[in-house]
């Protein structure tokens, strides 16, 4: 069956970088892009971005252009999410999840991945 | 960027009742439109993509109708393990955007 397994809890100070991976399973990797979604306590859900095992291309949300960086290494069939400049309003519960090519829509997720801003 | 308007933000519903969630994209998305619950300290899950298709495994209870700009998710008979908040969301053009969410409580 399709699994996106996260790494663990991340407890970081003001302006470093953080990098949250998800090793997947069940599926052939390269043929899904992989997206990051992230959720503040008690809020709704912003996406991130975007990327392609494949191809490597990626798409960000422009909020994050320029501190966001996603990439994989098919090898392991894991995804990475980079975040850099921490700020203490980047505390969230960030998600990967994987996207059906056709519609886009958000099939199987990971189970997220804590980190915490603070100094 | 697409803003999508979910519509009531919370209900109080009895089980067995009929349940009825809204949303409205800013402008048009076709049928790109998915819905997903999510129970606390758990991840979404996907209920509805393509605006109507039922997700495998996904009770028929659920449904999902609409094209264009206004959406309806639609739970004919609510469940105990229905109460949730359930999140509508856009991949017409990204950047992918979310509604606000609608929690759903017991009455």
């Amino acid at each position: 069956q399709v699994q996106l397994d996260q790494s663990g809890a991340e407890l970081k100070k003001p302006g470093a970088s953080v990098k949250v991976s998800c090793k997947t399973s069940g599926y052939t990797f390269m043929r899904y892009d992989i997206n990051w979604v992230r959720q503040a306590n008690g809020q709704g859900l912003e996406w991130m971005g975007w990327m392609n095992p494949s191809s490597g291309n990626t798409g960000y949300a422009q909020k994050f252009q320029g501190r966001v960086s996603m990439t994989s290494d098919t090898s392991v069939t894991t995804a990475y999410m980079e975040l850099t400049s921490l700020k203490s309003d980047d505390t969230a519960v960030y998600y990967c999840a994987r996207s059906h090519v056709a519609t886009n829509h958000l099939d199987h997720w990971g189970q997220g991945t804590l980190v915490t801003v603070s100094s | 960027d697409i803003q999508m308007t979910q519509s009531p933000s919370s209900l109080s519903a009895s089980v067995g009742d009929r349940v009825t969630i809204t949303c409205r994209a800013s402008q048009s998305i076709s049928t790109f439109l998915s819905w997903y619950q999510q129970k606390p300290g758990t991840a979404p899950k996907l209920l509805i993509y393509g605006a109507s298709s039922l997700q495998s495994g996904v009770p028929s209870r659920f449904s999902g109708s609409g094209s264009g700009t206004d959406f309806t998710l639609t739970i004919s008979s609510l469940q105990p393990e229905d109460f949730a908040t359930y999140y509508c969301q856009q991949s017409y053009s990204t950047p992918w955007t979310f509604g606000r969410g609608a929690k759903v409580e017991i009455k």
